[in-house]
């Protein structure tokens, strides 16, 4: 099964909350699992991306949280900003899928003022 | 910047028409991917390239063709276009390191009336 869930698909926080996206997967060989950022009218961007060998990966104020056993993960956004508003994507990607990846139906996130 | 130029930005054509997109990159990546994005389903692959005249079928490749003759240069084609084809179609390449993230260009939206 290639699907990546992907979980609220929209969220609203105040400046300053910390909003937690999530994503579940059922293939085990998935190796890689990044988090792509879209503003409007733009192409997504990676954000951050771990590795399944970790639990957890950090860069600034974004957080991947890995949980192997029940293949999940999430991002959090710490101290979230005005300009953090975008829509978000997971995804996962494995060698034998010819390096392809499968994204996540995305997370459009609004921070207010 | 990835150096991804996407061709046209927008177009609005009649269905049954044909429709050429174009994915230009300026340097020299292997991988080149055409995506779909629609509201509730994320990204979709619909044809990848893994080399000049080497393509792969993605999950909705149904409708659409693809053709590789120089490295920069990755064609989409909508033989007779569609309703259901109305989307906003990204190229992306793949970056050279050993985790070979992708980079999107900008996007074509298309309209199909």
């Amino acid at each position: 099964q290639q699907q990546v869930k992907q979980s609220p698909q929209s969220l609203i926080v105040q400046k300053g909350g910390i909003p937690i996206i999530n994503c579940a997967y059922e293939n085990t060989a998935f190796d890689y699992f990044p988090w792509y950022q879209q503003f409007p009218g733009k192409g997504p961007a990676l954000l951050i991306a771990i590795r399944p060998d970790v639990s957890e990966k950090k860069e600034g104020r974004f957080t991947i949280s890995f949980n192997k056993s029940a293949k999940q993960f999430s991002l959090h956004i710490m101290d979230s900003q005005p300009g953090d508003s975008a829509t978000y994507f997971c995804a996962a990607s494995m060698k034998d899928y010819g390096q392809n990846f499968v994204f996540g139906p995305g997370t459009r996130l609004s921070v207010l003022p | 910047d990835a150096g991804i130029t996407q061709s046209p930005r927008h177009k609005v054509t009649e269905t049954g028409t044909p429709v050429t997109l174009r994915c230009h990159q300026t340097e020299n990546h292997r991988y080149m991917y055409w995506y779909r994005q629609d509201p509730g389903h994320g990204l979709r692959l619909i044809h990848y390239s893994y080399g000049v005249k080497d393509t792969d079928k993605g999950e909705v490749s149904d409708g659409y063709s693809v053709s590789r003759s120089k490295t920069e240069d990755f064609l989409l084609t909508l033989e007779s276009a569609t309703s259901s084809q109305t989307s906003v179609y990204f190229c992306a390449i793949r970056g050279q390191g050993a985790v070979g993230e992708l980079f999107f260009g900008e996007g074509s939206r298309l309209t199909v009336l």
